[in-house]
């Protein structure tokens, strides 16, 4: 079962441009939506998170926008560089648990110069 | 540096042959996972331990086993490895404090011939 879902699959952005990936999550009990960042041959490294208290969350060009209400949540990277050109993994999880994360199925964004 | 580190980072076998994947962290963390990355599947939990002597099932642990006898090594190890478990392994660990980020290793290619 699929707890998390992912779209697109595959993305690609024009430099400058702004990319947006969805996740929507099913279990009403998740508090806590990472997004991890993998680029090739590395472990996936934490990009952002949020908390289902806040709808928002920018770290520099990176923002989540959360909806809680729909069960979804998003990650938007605005002015999109090369360099930003990696797997993206949208994850949930519940406080506290020791279960860990459970993540979305990944997109690979590609970002052209 | 603060890291996970996993050995051997490629591998290949043959159907059958045991094989232990060993997977070393170095900030103490209490919490430890594996998890396996295939292609349109993310990344999914085969194992976890909350500490040492302490394991449980995530969702995908057929034809895995783990043990936690230190707080720093998490070996995974396939008992009789079959094609299905050619995947790329990750290991991560993370605290058991508020902070949920989980810090992932350098990954594991597997292939079972």
């Amino acid at each position: 079962q699929q707890q998390v879902k992912q779209s697109p699959q595959s993305l690609i952005v024009q430099k400058g441009g702004i990319s947006i990936i969805n996740c929507a999550y099913e279990n009403t009990a998740f508090d806590y939506f990472p997004w991890y960042q993998q680029f090739p041959g590395k472990g996936p490294a934490l990009l952002i998170a949020i908390r289902p208290d806040v709808s928002e969350k920018k770290e520099g060009r990176f923002t989540i926008s959360f909806n809680k209400s729909a069960k979804q949540f998003s990650l938007h990277i605005m002015d999109s560089q090369p360099g930003d050109s990696a797997t993206y993994f949208c994850a949930a999880s519940f406080s506290g648990s020791a279960r860990q994360l459970t993540f979305g199925s990944g997109t690979q964004l590609t970002v052209l110069p | 540096e603060a890291q996970v580190t996993q050995n051997p980072r490629y591998l290949i076998t043959v159907t059958g042959k045991k094989l232990t994947v060993t997977c070393s962290q170095n900030m103490n963390h209490e919490y430890m996972s594996w998890y396996r990355q295939d292609p349109g599947l993310g990344l999914r939990q085969i194992y976890y331990s909350m500490n040492v002597e302490v394991t449980d099932k995530g969702d995908v642990p057929e034809g895995y086993k783990v043990s936690r006898k230190e707080k720093r090594n998490f070996p995974l190890i396939l008992e009789s490895p079959s094609p299905n478990q050619t995947s790329l392994y990750f290991c991560a660990s993370r605290s058991a404090g508020p902070s949920y980020e989980q810090y992932f290793g350098p990954g594991t290619r597997l292939t079972v011939t």
